[in-house]
């Protein structure tokens, strides 16, 4: 059955520094998504992505964050300048666009020291 | 703006017994999805059961079945013969309809229910 897939699952970062999230959505879904859960909080949408670029993101999204589908298969979440508070559990997440359920990677576990 | 809200952080049940997870939301649409994704220790979002608001008729999946009552904006899920490995996190969530102008497909989550399934 396919799945999503986001590596690594596991980045301890220092403060300030840059870290690049990996997700590879479900090869036939054209809808990609980011969310960010804190550590046993509710799950937050950062942003989405269709036909290469962004469609729609959250207040959560600033500057700092960008998105990338740099070919046919990644999608990627960059993180510019890591604060104390990305620490999160961050999913990776596709569309299938005829039943519209949204299917979920395992998640990178991003601890920002 | 659409919400979601779970009002009870914190659930058990006794193995083989029957559970009910509560979730309201807010909205203004007429047509959208709601969702209930499962969470277990190893945090994996897992889809359990989904309904589309303008179908009449609850949706069901196994042991797993929801109350949806639209009128009052609320969505139950319903686990029936509860087993250990039901025990995680569950979430609902709110996505608008494929058709809405301007959808993204962006899932809007409620707090979480801890369900914790005891022997």
């Amino acid at each position: 059955e396919p799945e999503v897939t986001q590596t690594p699952s596991h980045q301890v970062t220092q403060m300030g520094q840059e870290v690049i999230l990996r997700c590879v959505p479900i090869s036939n879904h054209l809808y990609f998504y980011w969310y960010r859960q804190i550590l046993g909080q509710k799950v937050e949408f950062l942003v989405s992505f269709y036909n290469n670029e962004i469609s729609e993101k959250s207040e959560i999204f600033d500057d700092q964050f960008s998105v990338e589908r740099p070919d046919g298969s990644n999608f990627t979440l960059k993180i510019r300048s890591t604060k104390l508070e990305d620490s999160a559990m961050y999913f990776c997440a596709s569309l299938d666009g005829i039943s519209y359920e949204q299917y979920f990677g395992p998640g990178t576990r991003l601890t920002v020291t | 703006a659409q919400t979601v809200t779970q009002s009870q952080p914190e659930m058990s049940v006794q193995e083989a017994e029957t559970v009910t997870l509560s979730c309201t939301y807010d909205t203004s649409e007429n047509n959208y999805y709601l969702f209930w994704y499962k969470q277990p220790p190893s945090r994996q979002m897992i889809l359990v059961i989904r309904q589309e608001a303008y179908k009449q008729q609850n949706a069901t999946e196994n042991r797993f079945s929801v109350n949806f009552q639209k009128a009052a904006k609320s969505f139950s899920l319903k686990i029936s013969d509860s087993q250990l490995g039901d025990t995680a996190m569950y979430f609902c969530a709110f996505m608008k309809h494929a058709r809405t102008p301007g959808n993204t497909g962006k899932l809007i989550f409620g707090q979480g229910t801890t369900l914790q399934v005891k022997p």
